[in-house]
């Protein structure tokens, strides 16, 4: 079975570019999670959604970010501008209500801002 | 709000000795608790996970950990390791009920020849 996938897993841009991260979750999940891992922060939980409606954005640093689940097999991750603290490895996490919490992850996309 | 401490940062043992982790939690409602594994360079895979009945929990590589719900601790545990368990492991806590996981700092396992 394929797993969440996520694209790009590499990108290294330039400050005041717009970086757009994609996912795609396990079929049938209904929740989504995107999540931000840094060596000073750890993991942190950026916004969730359940059945593509976000349900808890308090994570988002700031209204540079932006998220959205158009449709239940894809959701994105936007950044505009791009801050060199924006450089971190973005992951991409989905569950199924019934599997007891298990959330499942993506390999992540390694963004660096120069 | 729930929040996980892991208290070790780091832990270098030799290979085929026994190793734990140690991860505690707090909360003031019931919760599941889970252990990830990162490997370089990858996304986090679920290792083991407590929801409920026997307080302990095994993986299929050899892991075990105890929910100790008077000390509020889910310590991971290994009686002999391997190289291949190098990695990053992160404990997390969510709320029965509720589907987002709060991860701990991590744990970063060194296995020495």
């Amino acid at each position: 079975d394929a797993g969440v996938i996520q694209s790009p897993r590499h990108e290294v841009t330039e400050m005041g570019q717009e970086v757009t991260l994609r996912c795609k979750p396990i079929s049938g999940h209904d929740y989504l999670f995107w999540y931000r891992q840094t060596m000073m922060r750890g993991l942190e939980l950026l916004i969730y959604f359940n059945n593509n409606v976000p349900i808890d954005d308090s994570g988002m640093p700031e209204d540079r970010f932006s998220a959205k689940m158009p449709n239940a097999s894809f959701s994105t991750l936007k950044i505009q501008p791009s801050e060199p603290r924006d450089s971190a490895v973005y992951f991409c996490a989905s569950s199924l209500r019934q599997s007891g919490n298990t959330i499942y992850f993506g390999e992540g996309s390694w963004l660096t801002v120069v | 709000a729930q929040s996980v401490t892991q208290l070790d940062s780091q832990v270098p043992v030799f290979e085929e000795a026994p190793v734990e982790l140690r991860c505690n939690y707090s909360s003031s409602v019931s919760v599941y608790l889970f252990w990830y594994v990162q490997y370089p360079n990858q996304g986090l895979q679920l290792l083991l996970k407590y929801l409920s009945g026997s307080t302990l929990v095994e993986s299929i590589n050899g892991f075990e950990a105890e929910f100790n719900k008077s000390q509020t601790s889910f310590h991971l545990r290994k009686p002999s390791v391997h190289i291949s368990d190098t990695a990053e492991y992160f404990c997390a806590v969510s709320v029965r009920g509720a589907q987002k996981l709060v991860f701990g700092q991590g744990t970063r396992l060194t296995i020495n020849p």
